[in-house]
């Protein structure tokens, strides 16, 4: 079984400063990583995701994330954010085998940028 | 491309009865996954559909049921409604030789009274 979690449920933040949202998994098999974000009232929208290769990938919006096998974390960070990053951020996995398709979401965290 | 539909968009029922959700997966998409989304939390996973059957089903109760029509369509069957079935329920299509990454429509807003 996998598990995720997600480290901060608020962060606020001043903008153009950076950010980071950080996000810890547990698996016995391999996965695949995602960050989705979701805005007021609204689905949720793939930001950016992990499949294999390289551990830095980037994604819409300036968001990049770096896989960490050994620490197991999929960190979220955008280098200067703008009032319109204010959503929900949630990190999910997805089992290579068996669970494929199923996913497992943390409890998200809160973006609040400020002018 | 619509995407990911889902209709209604909001719906308030009565507890004790009974409720269907409807979506259209994103062209091309053959698997419909089903989440529900509790104010505050993540969303969490029902079950998923895939050539008309259920393939893989989380922890949720029997009261939960669906179905997948041959246009991959898919429908979310809720019996017996509790004031804690009070969710966005949010579908989700993809492609079962794909790598899990998914496609959320704008959910259905269910509030049980």
């Amino acid at each position: 079984a996998q598990s995720v979690t997600q480290l901060d449920s608020q962060v606020p933040v001043f903008e153009e400063a950076p950010v980071e949202l950080r996000c810890n998994y547990s698996s016995s098999v391999s996965v695949y990583l995602f960050w989705y974000v979701q805005y007021p009232n609204q689905g949720l929208q793939l930001l950016l995701k992990y499949l294999s290769g390289s551990t830095l990938v980037k994604g819409i919006n300036g968001f990049e994330a770096e896989f960490n096998k050994s620490q197991t974390s999929f960190h979220l960070r955008k280098p200067s954010v703008h009032i319109s990053d204010t959503a929900e951020y949630f990190c999910a996995v997805s089992a290579f085998k068996g669970s494929q398709g199923n996913l497992i979401f943390g409890k998200g965290t809160k973006l609040s940028v400020k002018p | 491309d619509a995407g990911v539909t889902q209709s209604p968009t909001h719906l308030i029922k009565t507890r004790g009865q009974q409720v269907t959700l409807r979506c259209s997966p994103k062209s091309g998409h053959d698997t419909v996954s089903w989440y529900q989304q509790a104010l505050g939390q993540g969303p969490q996973f029902i079950f998923q559909y895939y050539e008309e059957e259920e393939r893989q089903r989380g922890n949720f109760p029997d009261r939960f049921s669906g179905h997948q029509f041959p246009n991959y369509s898919s429908e979310l069957n809720v019996n017996a409604l509790l004031l804690g079935d009070s969710a966005l329920y949010l579908c989700a299509s993809s492609l079962i030789a794909g790598t899990g990454e998914a496609f959320f429509g704008q959910g259905t807003r269910l509030t049980v009274v």
